[in-house]
Formats: structure tokens, sequence, C-alpha cells
């Protein structure tokens, strides 16, 4: 069974401070997707990045930046430079790397607050 | 191009009524997932369509059920609602095609009295 840990539950950081995201998962797939999503408080959960198990190469985009550790089952997010834009909650999720089985396992989600 | 669409946004129903929320996905997108989204539970699947064959199904009762189009529109319905079925139902499509990554709608709120 897949299963995706993200231990912080509530993060608040002063603007311009740089914040990282944990995310842990559990799985036996060989091969599999790893996700983040944002959800502002309008409810809808906006893509952010994926990362296919096999490449473990880091990835930044602008402010964002994804450290991809197969070693340790990690997938961390970092907000550089935090604006109160930023302010939502955020999930790692997880699925099979299967066409026909596209099912997201999601984290308990991390609410970030950037305090202006 | 627009993005994923739900209606309605919002729906308050008695104990014991069903429902039926409605999902249009991006356009080209064959596949249309639903989740739960309620505060206990976070984030579950429910189930997922695609060329209007239900090809995955979560742990739910057989109270949520639901279908896709042959335009891939996707409606899902919940019968004989309990209080617990209160939650934010959350629509998503994909085009496997160009990456497995899930685009959602805004997503249906639900309250049930």
């Amino acid at each position: 069974a897949q299963k995706v840990t993200q231990a912080q539950t509530e993060i608040s950081v002063v603007e311009k401070e740089d914040v990282t995201l944990d995310c842990v998962y559990e799985t036996r797939d060989t091969t599999y997707y790893l996700f983040w999503y944002k959800q502002p408080p309008s409810g809808e959960l906006v893509f952010l990045i994926r990362r296919n198990s096999f490449d473990e190469q880091n990835e930044i985009s602008g402010r964002y930046s994804w450290n991809f550790q197969k070693s340790t089952s990690s997938f961390n997010f970092t907000i550089t430079a935090s604006q109160v834009v930023d302010s939502a909650v955020y999930f790692c999720a997880l699925s099979e790397a299967n066409f026909g089985n596209e099912k997201l396992t999601f984290g308990t989600g991390t609410r970030l607050t950037i305090i202006p | 191009k627009a993005g994923v669409t739900q209606t309605p946004r919002y729906l308050i129903k008695t104990r014991g009524q069903q429902v039926t929320l409605s999902c249009s996905p991006i356009s080209g997108h064959r596949s249309v997932s639903w989740y739960q989204q309620t505060p206990g539970q976070g984030l579950q699947f429910l189930f997922e369509y695609f060329s209007e064959t239900q090809r995955n199904k979560g742990n739910f009762p057989g109270r949520f059920s639901g279908r896709q189009f042959s335009n891939s529109r996707s409606e899902m319905n919940v019968s004989t609602l309990e209080l617990g079925d209160s939650a934010l139902y959350l629509c998503a499509s994909s085009l496997w095609d160009r990456g497995p990554e899930q685009y959602f709608g805004p997503g249906t709120r639900l309250t049930v009295t």
C-alpha cells in the first residue's frame, strides 16, 4: 500500500524567510510519480510539480525548489524568500507509474502561513 | 484553455436525500477522477473514469457511484446521504499522453443537515 507522510501540520514564517515542507513516502512500486499541490483558501488544488521515480534531479522553478531523495524516500519542497501569497495548504502526493492507475495518495497537508 | 469545471459549487441537502455532482474536464482530457476532502480523513480517492469506464475505485460504500459520458463529462451520485458525507468533492482530469498530473476543479462543497 502507498502512504505519504507530511509530519508538519502547520508552519508559520515571517515574509522573506525560507521554508521547507517535508514529505516522506512509502511504496512497493519500483516506478512511481510524486507530486506537490497547493490549496489556497479558495479550495482548488493547484498542481505545482511532478517528479518521476527514476529521475532524482532536483528542480528549481523561480522561488520554488524540490529535493527528491530516493534513498530516504523523501520529496521536500522549499520556498525561498517567502511571500504572503504563498500562504496555503500544501499537499504531497504519490501515484503508481502505470497507465490505468492514476489514483493519487495524498499526505495530510501542511498549512503554511506567511506573516507579513 | 478552460480548466476543470464543477457544478454546483455549493449544495445543502438533508439526510436521506440523494445528490448528483457534475464535472467537466479540460478539453481533450479523457481521464476523470473524484476525491473527497474532509477535515478528519483528508483527501481520499473515490473513483476514476476513462472512456466511460470505471478503472479504479476507492474504499467507499456503494452509496457513492459515478459515470462518465462520451464527451468525458462525469457525474457522481451519492444516495441516502449521511451527515458524514459533508465534504468538499473535487474532480480532476488528466491527459496521460502529456503526463500523469491531474488538474483539479474548484470543488463542490456539500453540506448534509
